[in-house]
């Protein structure tokens, strides 16, 4: 059973922090990870992707990618209150499944003013 | 350019009838993907299509749920003898290529057995 896990939180943040996602999966053969965010009653939204070890950064926003430990992160730098929604993490299985996401259950990200 | 469209919105049903829902990706996508998002968790993968064929269907909980793509544009989720657990979002989403990057996702059709 291929699994991706998040602490389903909620994770709440002042304004202006940084918020920090975690996710870890447990295919080794996982080629593609991503980073969707999904306001309430709304359909997810691609935000990041990252396929090498290491940082990527967009902005606010730069993923983390560790695949010797499995895991995949995302930092959210200056949070706003609009940033507040449910991150979800995405992992494909590659070879003959591109394209075939399998998702965390989500973390709820709250961002106070 | 026009996104992810799917009809329709909501859909409410009595258990055991049968429903269809429509996705209409974004032209020239030649990927479609349906998953199916329960409350509170993340969307579960039901089945790809690069253009007309199913290339993976392994997601499909069982032999109640099909899917076609006549045309390798519009996609149709049929359901046959709705229960009551097969409520849920119904999540389409298409990317240009069978690669995940890029996949773009429609407002959902929230499904509803009663």
């Amino acid at each position: 059973q291929k699994e991706v896990e998040q602490n389903s939180g909620p994770l709440s943040v002042p304004e202006g922090a940084i918020a920090s996602l975690n996710c870890t999966y447990s295919d080794r053969g996982s080629q593609s990870f991503f980073w969707y965010r999904q306001y309430s009653g709304k359909s997810p939204e691609l935000i990041m992707f990252i396929y090498s070890n290491g940082d990527k950064e967009d902005g606010r926003f730069t993923a983390q990618l560790n695949k010797a430990s499995q895991y995949v992160s995302l930092l959210i730098r200056d949070s706003q209150p609009s940033d507040s929604a449910t991150y979800l993490c995405a992992v494909d299985a590659g070879g003959t499944s591109y394209g075939k996401l399998t998702f965390g259950q989500g973390t709820i990200l709250t961002v106070h003013p | 350019g026009a996104g992810v469209s799917q009809t329709p919105s909501n859909k409410v049903t009595e258990k055991g009838k049968y429903v269809e829902l429509r996705c209409d990706p974004i032209s020239g996508h030649t990927a479609l993907y349906w998953y199916r998002q329960s409350l509170g968790q993340g969307p579960e993968f039901l089945i790809y299509f690069q253009g007309t064929g199913a290339a993976d269907d392994s997601g499909l909980p069982n032999d109640r749920f099909f899917a076609v793509r006549p045309e390798g544009s519009v996609s149709t989720l049929k359901i046959q003898r709705t229960e009551r657990g097969d409520s849920a979002v119904y999540l389409c989403a298409s990317s240009l290529t069978g690669l995940a990057v890029g996949q773009y996702f429609g407002p959902g059709t929230r499904l509803t057995v009663t």
